[in-house]
């Protein structure tokens, strides 16, 4: 069974510019969480979507969004990005609701000049 | 504000030896908990999940949970250097969704 699939794997962005991140979710998984993760603030949760709605948000600014399609596939887009927002910005997928695992992607690593 | 709090480490055991890793959670009403072992510049991998009370064994890791005391641990036996990774607590505040909360984090160092 394939992974979560996230792409792509870096990026190189500068001040001001917009980015969009893909995941694929682990087969049958319904459910998608965007995580991001840097050396100061460790790994904090964005949003999550399920069945193409977003169930759960994170303390994030609105430049953060994110869909999700029928196919369970997601995309999380950053606005106006800033030098703040370079992080590794991980993918995770489960099943359905919060009493089972999530598994995670190996990530986009997002870097702003 | 909930919180998950974990010593940052590093944790230096002896190979062989005995890993104890623990994880503190500010809501007793928690629902559910993870053990995620992240190695340097890959992505969180899961060890171990854990809903209910007591211990939870999976070959050389046991997971406890105590939601009196709102303390979680991992215990990983008979370390090995490939162990050496930072760990990291999580958990889901309820089970409506997948909205974790991850510790920082400890890490880990087996030394040969």
């Amino acid at each position: 069974k394939a992974g979560v699939t996230q792409t792509p794997r870096y990026l190189i962005k500068t001040r001001g510019q917009q980015v969009t991140l893909s995941c694929s979710p682990i087969s049958g998984h319904r459910s998608v969480s965007w995580y991001q993760q840097t050396p100061g603030q460790g790994l904090q949760f964005l949003f999550e979507y399920f069945s193409e709605t977003q169930r759960n948000k994170g303390n994030f600014p609105g430049r953060f969004s994110g869909r999700q399609f029928s196919n369970s596939r997601s995309e999380m887009n950053v606005s106006t990005l800033e030098l703040g927002d370079s992080a590794l910005y991980l993918c995770a997928s489960s099943p359905g609701d919060g009493s089972q695992p999530q598994h995670f992607g190996d990530g986009t690593r997002l870097s702003i000049l | 504000q909930k919180e998950v709090e974990q010593n940052s480490g590093p944790l230096s055991v002896p190979e062989g030896a005995i890993a104890s890793l623990n994880c503190t959670y500010s809501d007793r009403g928690s629902q559910s908990f993870f053990w995620y072992r992240q190695y340097s510049g890959k992505s969180p991998e899961l060890i171990m999940s854990i809903y209910s009370n007591g211990d939870k064994e999976d070959g050389r890791f046991t997971a406890q949970l105590n939601k009196a005391s709102q303390y979680v641990s991992l215990l990983i036996r008979d370390s090995q250097p490939s162990d050496s990774a930072t760990y990291l607590c999580a958990v889901n505040w309820d089970n409506a969704g997948n909205m974790l909360t991850f510790g920082g984090g400890t890490r880990l160092m087996v030394k040969p």
